[in-house]
């Protein structure tokens, strides 16, 4: 059964402390990425990763971190640098190039106490 | 800078009704757009991918048009149902031979409630 999880699909968290966010694809698409949404806002760019061991800030890289050891996984870190947290967090991947279309994972809702 | 707008930002219909969802964007120089659907609290799921060499692109009941130079794209629903109540997002990607980077931008969606 190929898609893309993602876990938690709820997570909180207090502030101060960092947090990751599973993502997982066996698609075997090369290219992976992280959104963020908002409410009433449409997706932003936090991360993006065209092939394993690279990886490009997007528009809102502030505050996020992570990393692509292997081609199936692209964890998020959200640290505490993150000024507003809170939000709807998305996973998506690629095959072979970034312009190939997307296909999405189910979400992750991230809740600052 | 590409800027996506949707709209209208929210529609209600009853069920049986033709609609229209609109896309407009900035800046002309796009590779393909492709149109998504979103239950609440879900991840996005792909409904249709139109490249920019393409005037339309059909799926069942659903059809979306491409004006590259006018910077707009429509979502045409026949027959809504119920279940078709989502929210609908639109999203550009650049030409590679114009602009560098390939990011999808977003618009910001239009929420569809089919009433039965």
């Amino acid at each position: 059964d190929g898609g893309i999880t993602q876990s938690p699909k709820y997570l909180f968290r207090k502030e101060g402390q960092n947090v990751t966010l599973s993502c997982e694809q066996n698609l075997n698409h090369d290219a992976m990425y992280w959104y963020r949404q908002d409410p009433g806002q449409g997706l932003r760019l936090i991360y993006y990763s065209q092939i394993v061991n690279d990886f490009q800030k997007g528009d809102i890289a502030e505050g996020y971190s992570v990393s692509r050891e292997k081609k199936e996984s692209f964890p998020l870190t959200v640290t505490s640098a993150q000024k507003n947290p809170t939000a709807f967090y998305l996973c998506a991947s690629s095959e072979g190039g970034s312009y190939n279309e997307q296909f999405f994972g189910p979400g992750t809702r991230l809740t600052v106490l | 800078k590409q800027e996506v707008t949707q709209i209208p930002a929210a529609l209600s219909v009853p069920e049986g009704e033709n609609l229209v969802l609109n896309c407009s964007f900035t800046d002309s120089a796009i590779y393909n757009l492709q149109w998504f659907r979103q239950d609440p609290g879900k991840g996005l799921t792909s409904l249709l991918l139109i490249q920019s060499s393409q005037r339309e692109q059909t799926s069942g009941r659903l059809n979306a048009s491409l004006d590259k130079s006018s910077g707009r794209s429509t979502l045409y629903i026949a027959a809504s149902q119920p279940g078709d109540s989502a929210t609908y997002l639109c999203a550009v990607r650049p030409d590679p031979q114009e602009t560098s980077g390939s990011r999808l931008t977003f618009g910001e969606g239009t929420q569809l409630t089919v009433n039965p």
